[in-house]
């Protein structure tokens, strides 16, 4: 078993379409992160959470909507999303304390296409 | 704001050959320092990490990468490649001025031929 897995691994949805993704880790880490991967360019943090507590929204447009319910749980609700948003959406983990080190546990991520 | 630059997008190399993949940051501040490797299909995993002490860090795999505060750079290498080695390559910074926040390079492709 992966320290952090991510359902589902793929995902196609209409711009119309409500859906969501999600994040489990079992490491007993307290930050969760997700972080949207574009082919090609830098790796972009979209939300912090830390202790259950968002500490970081990256100015990501309110069709992404985080919720983390423990500390063990992440979600990302994706509702009337653009064909810009595919992408990999890759979740992570670290202890709070490792937040400042850079020291984080990734998911294998959730592919996302949307029509 | 801090920017980091990987500055080979590919990088095909023989088996058993040596490998270095470049990596500069802008940032006159101390930094954090680090390698994480995709494998296909898979979540990034982390390689090797710079916090302080030696400039020269190994790593898992046999790689090990070298701190150069005058040129900013912190470079990775492995003297031999194995076919295993095929994965993308991201080099990352994370400074006190942007809170610690990791800022990721666009990564480096690195393809191991037999």
């Amino acid at each position: 078993e992966t320290g952090v897995t991510q359902t589902p691994r793929h995902l196609v949805m209409g711009m119309t379409n409500k859906k969501s993704l999600k994040c489990e880790q079992h490491l007993g880490h307290n930050a969760m992160y997700w972080y949207k991967q574009s082919a090609k360019k830098p790796l972009e943090l979209m939300f912090v959470y830390n202790f259950k507590e968002q500490t970081e929204n990256n100015s990501v447009p309110s069709r992404f909507s985080p919720e983390c319910p423990n500390s063990s749980h992440l979600f990302l609700h994706l509702h009337t999303l653009q064909p810009e948003d595919s992408a990999l959406y890759l979740c992570a983990s670290s202890q709070a304390e490792q937040i400042n080190t850079g020291e984080l546990f990734f998911g294998e991520g959730s592919r996302l296409t949307v029509l | 704001a801090q920017s980091v630059t990987q500055l080979d997008s590919q990088v095909p190399v023989f088996e058993e050959a040596p490998v270095e993949l470049r990596c500069n940051y802008s940032s006159s501040v101390s930094v954090y320092l680090f390698w994480y490797v995709q494998y296909p299909n898979q979540g990034l995993q982390l390689l090797l990490k710079y916090l302080s002490g030696s400039t020269l860090v190994k790593g898992i795999n046999g790689f090990e990468a070298e701190f150069n505060k005058s040129q900013t750079s912190f470079h990775l290498r492995k003297p031999s490649v194995h076919i295993s080695d095929t994965a993308e390559y991201f080099c990352a910074v994370s400074e006190g001025s942007n809170d610690y926040k990791l800022s990721f390079g666009a990564g480096t492709t690195v393809t191991v031929r037999a």
